[in-house]
């Protein structure tokens, strides 16, 4: 059974930052690009980031570009968002998804976990 | 301001068919497949529809996707009240090297 599992989320401050971290199982981590989409409270959804299969390519939306970070740890089956000088308007709750082969879109995704920047 | 266009709100009873639209331009619906993604109250999204009218297995044929030109749309037939939920399409652009979604429709069913 595909699982992706999120976690890291919590309460920061205005500048700070924060690692969230995404565990999968349940598939050969190693064939998937990895994708991290967000949701801030009552609006909808935005993507963030993505990474390919190795590691060898990472893309962002340009509101997080230089502040945000994906990596993928294939060894532990993990995928991590590093946030840097983090706004309020970064609160949300931030999912791990699978983006399956041969453009099969977002097939499988976690449970999200909740990030609030506030002071 | 959603790269893509959806109505905010749709309604239907039940058995009725409705259609969600989703606009975009050449750089996204125009050169990519579309995606929709459904999600219920309290819980992550999940793929109803891949490459613009593909059905993940578990997916009942109530459901079916379409695409022309730079629009692409979401037809549920049969309408029942677990459809109740918010739907979002999605596809890749080109130009933004990136993943964009519309801003999402909330279903209601009468």
């Amino acid at each position: 059974e595909v699982q992706l599992v999120e976690s890291g989320g919590g309460l920061v401050q205005p500048g700070g930052s924060l690692r969230l971290s995404c565990a999968a199982s349940g598939f050969t981590f190693s064939n998937y690009w990895l994708t991290w989409v967000r949701q801030a409270p009552g609006k909808g959804l935005e993507w963030v980031a993505n990474i390919k299969q190795r590691g060898s390519e990472k893309n962002y939306v340009d509101s997080v570009k230089g502040r945000f970070t994906i990596s993928r740890d294939g060894a532990k089956s993990s995928v991590y968002l590093q946030m840097n000088s983090l706004r309020v308007d970064d609160t949300a709750v931030y999912y791990c998804a699978r983006e399956g082969r041969e453009a099969a879109g977002f097939d499988y995704w976690g449970q999200g976990t909740l990030v609030t920047v506030s002071s | 301001q959603s790269v893509l266009t959806q109505p905010p709100s749709a309604s239907g009873t039940p058995g009725q068919r409705v259609t969600v639209s989703c606009s975009g331009s050449s750089s996204n619906i125009g050169s990519n497949y579309v995606y929709w993604y459904r999600q219920l109250p309290g819980t992550a999204p999940n793929l109803l529809i891949y490459k613009n009218d593909q059905r993940p297995s578990g997916v009942p044929d109530r459901f079916s996707g379409s695409k022309s030109g730079t629009s692409a749309s979401l037809a549920i037939s049969g309408l029942r009240s677990e459809d109740e939920a918010d739907y979002y399409c999605a596809a890749w652009d080109g130009s933004l090297s990136n993943w964009v979604f519309g801003g999402g429709t909330k279903l209601t069913v009468l």
